[in-house]
């Protein structure tokens, strides 16, 4: 079953601390992975997203690794701010019924106090 | 640049009743998604469409019904609400196909009473 686990479910860190979201995904034919943010209330929004022969990609203060051998991807966030409070999405994108399939994990509410 | 909007942002309806969620986008891309996100799940596709008058199922499409007269405008109803569909709707649109980059509206949230 193709299936995509996010952890820690949710994680609190101080600001300007860093910290790091793990996603591991059982899914094939794999064809791509992204992060997404999503704040309260709002859609979520896309950080990087990476194709199988790509194991890292930066966006700002945001870091994703993909290791497609062990089938694990990490999102790093490098000197939190409060901004950064939100849910992190791992979504893995799939070959299904002849067509691409989003997976989406259930995600990691981060929330960053002062 | 208005991008992708969708309204009611909130609803509130009672079981059995017919609701629809409108989804715009400014973009003119092919492709729009209707999704659902539960609490503690991934978010869900209910329903595709790569084109005007082109729809197609996604993962969860019981109870719901999709059209697409325009390529902008993507109309979500659920024909005959239940409380099983108490839910957040995201619309999304994309340039190309399911794989690429997608953007999402702002959501609506709904409640079967």
């Amino acid at each position: 079953k193709n299936q995509v686990e996010q952890s820690p479910q949710s994680l609190i860190i101080l600001e300007g601390k860093n910290c790091t979201l793990q996603c591991n995904y059982t899914v094939s034919p794999f064809s791509n992975l992204r992060w997404y943010k999503q704040d309260t209330g709002r859609g979520p929004v896309s950080l990087t997203i990476m194709t199988f022969s790509e194991n890292t990609k930066s966006n700002g203060r945001y870091t994703a690794t993909l290791d497609a051998d062990t089938k694990q991807s990490s999102l790093h966030i490098t000197a939190s701010q409060l901004s950064d409070s939100a849910s992190y999405i791992c979504v893995v994108s799939v070959l299904s019924g002849g067509y691409n399939k989003l997976i989406f994990g259930a995600g990691t509410r981060l929330a960053v106090h002062p | 640049d208005a991008g992708i909007t969708q309204s009611p942002r909130y609803k509130i309806t009672e079981t059995g009743r017919q609701v629809t969620l409108m989804c715009h986008q400014t973009w003119s891309h092919s492709y729009m998604f209707w999704y659902r996100q539960d609490l503690g799940h991934g978010l869900r596709l209910i329903y595709y469409s790569a084109a005007a008058d082109i729809t197609d199922k996604g993962e969860v499409p019981d109870g719901y019904v999709v059209s697409r007269s325009k390529t902008e405008n993507f109309p979500l109803t659920l024909e005959s609400a239940t409380r099983s569909q108490t839910s957040v709707y995201f619309c999304a649109s994309s340039e190309t196909g399911l794989s690429y980059e997608q953007y999402f509206g702002p959501g609506t949230r709904l409640t079967v009473t």
